[in-house]
């Protein structure tokens, strides 16, 4: 059975930069999609991005294209979200999330499956 | 981008009653990748259907979803008390993949 447990809660500074992590057991995790997903206090889901590691290549939605990179080491079956130039409204719960596989051509992938396994979610605080 | 808009934002129900969840899409959306999520606060969301009408697996047969196009129902046949919850739609067939608003289900 396929576990993600992601990295504890941060608390960072504005313009600062946060690393969360996603490590799963079970399956055979460089066939995953691993896609990231926030949501706000009180707010829905929003999805940053997602990488497919037997392909190597990570797509991220537009809104946070140059901010975030997302990266999968298969040798420790971890995935990483790494956001930049924090805000106050980056404040959330960051979920790390997989689905059963994906495809990836010419730097698109296709996220073929929905997400069936979560993360437990990470808090991070922006705060001054 | 595809934006996914649910309604009502807010359904107030009884248990033992039926809920109807919509969720519309600003285009077309291929029912393959047509999934919905239940959240209950505190924690992360659970998915309930995928490929706009398949059960995932431990889901109970009162949860059913159907549709096609733009346009997509989540149906829950008779309300048990663990229901009451936030339910999302999300397309992931065309990137970005995008959530709807959320439909708050709460008990009247």
């Amino acid at each position: 059975q396929v576990q993600l447990v992601q990295s504890g809660a941060e608390v960072k500074k504005p313009g600062s930069s946060v690393r969360v992590s996603c490590k799963a057991s079970g399956g055979t995790f460089s066939s995953y999609a691993i896609t990231w997903v926030r949501q706000a206090p009180g707010q829905g889901l929003e999805w940053m991005g997602g990488i497919i590691p037997i392909f190597g290549t990570a797509n991220y939605a537009q809104k946070f294209q140059g901010r975030v990179t997302i990266t999968a080491d298969t040798s420790t079956s971890t995935a990483y979200m790494d956001l930049s130039s924090l805000r106050s409204d980056d404040t959330a719960i960051y979920f790390c999330a997989r689905a059963p596989g994906g495809f990836c051509s010419s730097g698109i992938c296709y996220w073929y499956y929905a997400m069936d396994v979560w993360g437990q979610g990470t808090t991070v605080t922006v705060s001054s | 981008e595809i934006v996914l808009t649910q309604s009502p934002d807010t359904l107030s129900l009884s248990p033992g009653e039926r809920a109807t969840l919509s969720c519309r899409a600003s285009q077309s959306v291929s029912s393959s990748y047509l999934a919905w999520y239940q959240q209950k606060p505190g924690q992360a969301p659970r998915l309930l259907i995928q490929g706009a009408s398949t059960r995932a697996t431990g889901i109970p047969d009162r949860f059913s979803g159907s549709g096609s196009g733009t346009d997509f129902t989540l149906t829950i046949s008779r309300l048990e008390p663990e229901d009451f919850a936030v339910y999302y739609c999300h397309q992931h067939g065309s990137s970005p993949s995008t959530f709807g608003q959320g439909t708050r289900l709460e008990i009247k």
